[in-house]
């Protein structure tokens, strides 16, 4: 079974400063899928970064990135120079190739001081 | 990008009543869409998949007799909550899977309370 792990429940960081969110996962899956989704207050769930397990290379969007260790399980995602409008619940996520299902992690509360 | 709407938004209903929630894909066909719902400040549940055209495949711990799930075209899926009960209010978010892609498409949620 597909397990995903948040170990920060809650963040605040200043604007404009990095900030690292943890998410481990447990897969017994060779083809897996990982993903960060971003929850602002408005409950739309938006997808921030995808990963495909057989890539080595790191995902980066703009001003997010992961760092994907795949022998550790390990899926952190780094926002750099946040703004207040990446304040917001984060979810680690993961999916399966052969049903295309998702698991969400706990969430990590993000605020981004002013 | 994808669209994917549900519908209603928000509704209220009295205990022993169903409701019906919809999910449509909006510019894109959907073979397969999946029920979430979410607690406040906790995480997505995933409740069922949903597959055009055949039987819901439920998560473990679901009742499908009481979360009725009907996939009939490849835009549309309905959530019904047959002989709702307080317990059931919740928020529940519906994804539509991209056609040709992995990715998931999610609706903006509807908001079920029940007096």
């Amino acid at each position: 079974a597909q397990t995903v792990t948040q170990s920060q429940p809650e963040m605040s960081v200043q604007e404009a400063e990095t900030v690292t969110l943890s998410c481990t996962y447990d897969t017994s899956e060779n083809n897996y899928y990982l993903f960060w989704y971003k929850q602002p207050p408005s409950r739309q769930m938006i997808l921030v970064i995808r990963q495909e397990a057989y890539k080595q290379q790191n995902a980066t969007e703009n001003r997010f990135s992961v760092n994907f260790q795949k022998a550790a399980k390990s899926f952190s995602l780094k926002i750099s120079d946040s703004q207040l409008g990446d304040t917001a619940m984060y979810f680690c996520a993961s999916g399966m190739n052969r049903d295309d299902k998702i698991i969400f992690g706990k969430g990590t509360r993000l605020h981004i001081l002013p | 990008g994808a669209v994917v709407s549900q519908h209603p938004s928000r509704v209220i209903c009295k205990s022993g009543t169903s409701v019906k929630i919809e999910c449509r894909s909006l510019d894109f066909q959907a073979t397969t869409m999946f029920w979430y719902r979410q607690f406040p400040k906790k995480s997505l549940m995933l409740m069922a998949t949903s597959n055009e055209g055949s039987k819901a495949t439920y998560e473990q711990g679901v009742e499908k007799d009481k979360f009725l799930i009907n996939h009939a075209s490849l835009t549309l899926s309905t959530l019904t909550v047959t002989s709702a009960h307080p317990e059931d209010s919740s928020f529940y978010i519906c994804s539509a899977l991209g056609g040709g892609t992995y990715e998931q498409y999610f609706g903006p949620g509807t908001r079920l309370t029940v007096t």
